[in-house]
């Protein structure tokens, strides 16, 4: 089955500096990754997904890169403030079939 | 607001407890999930129901038994649960089990079992 590797673990960046977090996925088959953001006591909403026929998504201060041949993607925040402090999971999934196999989770703190 | 309402939010039971986690949601959508989520582990799906149908059973443990009576409503039926299934029980919901559309999650359910 798909196996979703997320890194780092943990990230601490100055605010206004950019953070960056890395999945990588085994199944060449997947072709369409969310990425979710979890704040203390909620469950995961998604901040932004891309497909396989698309190289790079950009949504105002966030932005998600996609690499077919080496699979892996990346989510990559910019102008970082307090509120993007959370926990950030990636996810792949096949298409036809809607099951999503999920990363670890990156831990973001924003330091003021 | 999300669209996807869990309750309760905590729950605290014995191992010989029964006791239900109910999930409902407003956005029209067909297909709903259930995931077990702890610590240092990635999300676990548990259970996915496509238009009332269970389509896919995760190796659950039969101490966890699912119902999708319709579209909006899912529930997770616990009894004699063990101490390692304390966790968060997160609900989700996706427009079409079929297509790659992205799952709405509600906030949970803190399970502790004692």
């Amino acid at each position: 089955g798909e196996n979703v590797e997320q890194h780092p673990s943990t990230l601490s960046v100055q605010e206004g500096d950019s953070a960056v977090i890395k999945c990588t996925y085994s199944d060449s088959a997947s072709n369409y990754f969310p990425w979710y953001k979890q704040e203390l006591g909620k469950g995961p909403q998604l901040i932004i997904d891309i497909r396989s026929n698309v190289g790079e998504k950009k949504d105002q201060r966030i932005a998600v890169t996609l690499n077919k041949t080496a699979k892996h993607f990346s989510l990559h925040i910019t102008e970082t403030q307090p509120e993007d402090s959370a926990v950030y999971f990636c996810a792949a999934s096949i298409g036809g079939y809607q099951k999503v196999t999920f990363g670890t989770g990156t831990k973001l703190q924003v330091i003021p | 607001e999300t669209g996807v309402t869990q309750t309760p939010r905590h729950l605290v039971m014995g191992m010989t407890n029964k006791k239900s986690l109910k999930c409902e949601q407003h956005l029209g959508h067909n297909a709903m999930y259930w995931y077990k989520q702890s610590a240092k582990k990635p999300l676990e799906l548990m259970f996915v129901y496509s238009l009332e149908e269970r389509v896919e059973n995760n190796s659950v443990p039969s101490r966890f038994s699912p119902e999708c009576p319709n579209s909006s409503h899912l529930f997770l039926h616990l009894h004699t649960l063990q101490p390692e299934d304390s966790a968060l029980y997160l609900c989700a919901s996706s427009l079409d089990r079929e297509a790659n559309q992205p799952q709405h999650f509600g906030d949970g359910t803190r399970l502790s079992i004692l």
